[in-house]
């Protein structure tokens, strides 16, 4: 059974660096073909994709938040980092990561964690 | 503004067959394979289809997803209210490089 649980600060201060771990078991980040993502959801609005690394280390970002993201792996802790710089009140949403079993779909997803931004 | 473009909302009475559709362009859905998911209130997504029309183990098979050229539509028959969610389409960009959702569908059983 794949599980994957997201961890982090709840509130961030605006200009600050906002630190997400995902940790997972039941699938390994070395085999092939197998990958990680990151998603969130502001209040009441759609999803929207953040960033993706691969078994290879291969690591995209979505365009417009590309100079704010780092994605990295702990294969020996079974877990994912992501960090935004310069977080603002508009990132204030639920911070998903989910299992990219080939490339090609999200499954499944962790429970999501809510981080706020608020000075 | 998302690149792949959902109706808001859909609605439709018990027994029913709805259909939400999810239209996007030559370099994504014309091209890659789409998924939706489905998203109730509070909790995370979840795989509905995946592969245009693959279902994963445990979803009814009142779900069906196809592809006509860059657009894409998630069927639900026998409508039920349980099925009342928000359905998300999904897929890869090619010009973008990146993995674009559609807007969203609020799907209400009358």
């Amino acid at each position: 059974q794949i599980t994957l649980k997201e961890s982090g600060p709840t509130l961030v201060r605006p200009t600050q660096t906002l630190t997400l771990t995902c940790t997972f078991s039941g699938f390994s980040l070395t085999t092939s073909g197998v990958g990680v993502g990151w998603i969130r959801q502001p209040p009441g609005k759609a999803l929207e994709w953040l960033a993706l690394i691969y078994w290879d280390d291969d690591k995209r970002y979505s365009p417009s938040l590309k100079s704010r993201l780092t994605i990295t792996k702990d294969t020996s802790k079974n877990q994912v980092v992501l960090t935004m710089t310069s977080m603002d009140l508009v990132d204030t949403g639920t911070y998903y990561c989910a299992h990219r079993p080939s490339y090609d779909w999200f499954d499944p997803w962790g429970q999501g964690t809510l981080v706020t931004v608020s000075s | 503004q998302s690149v792949l473009t959902q109706p808001p909302s859909a609605s439709g009475t018990p027994g029913q067959r709805v259909t939400i559709s999810c239209s996007g362009s030559s370099s994504n859905i014309g091209t890659n394979t789409v998924n939706w998911y489905q998203q109730f209130p509070g909790t995370a997504p979840k795989l509905l289809i995946y592969n245009y029309s693959q279902r994963p183990s445990g979803v009814p098979d009142r779900f069906s997803g196809s592809k006509s050229g860059t657009s894409a539509s998630l069927a639900i028959s026998g409508l039920q209210s349980e099925d009342e969610a928000d359905y998300y389409c999904e897929t890869w960009d090619d010009t973008l490089n990146a993995v674009v959702f559609g807007g969203g569908t609020k799907l209400t059983v009358l």
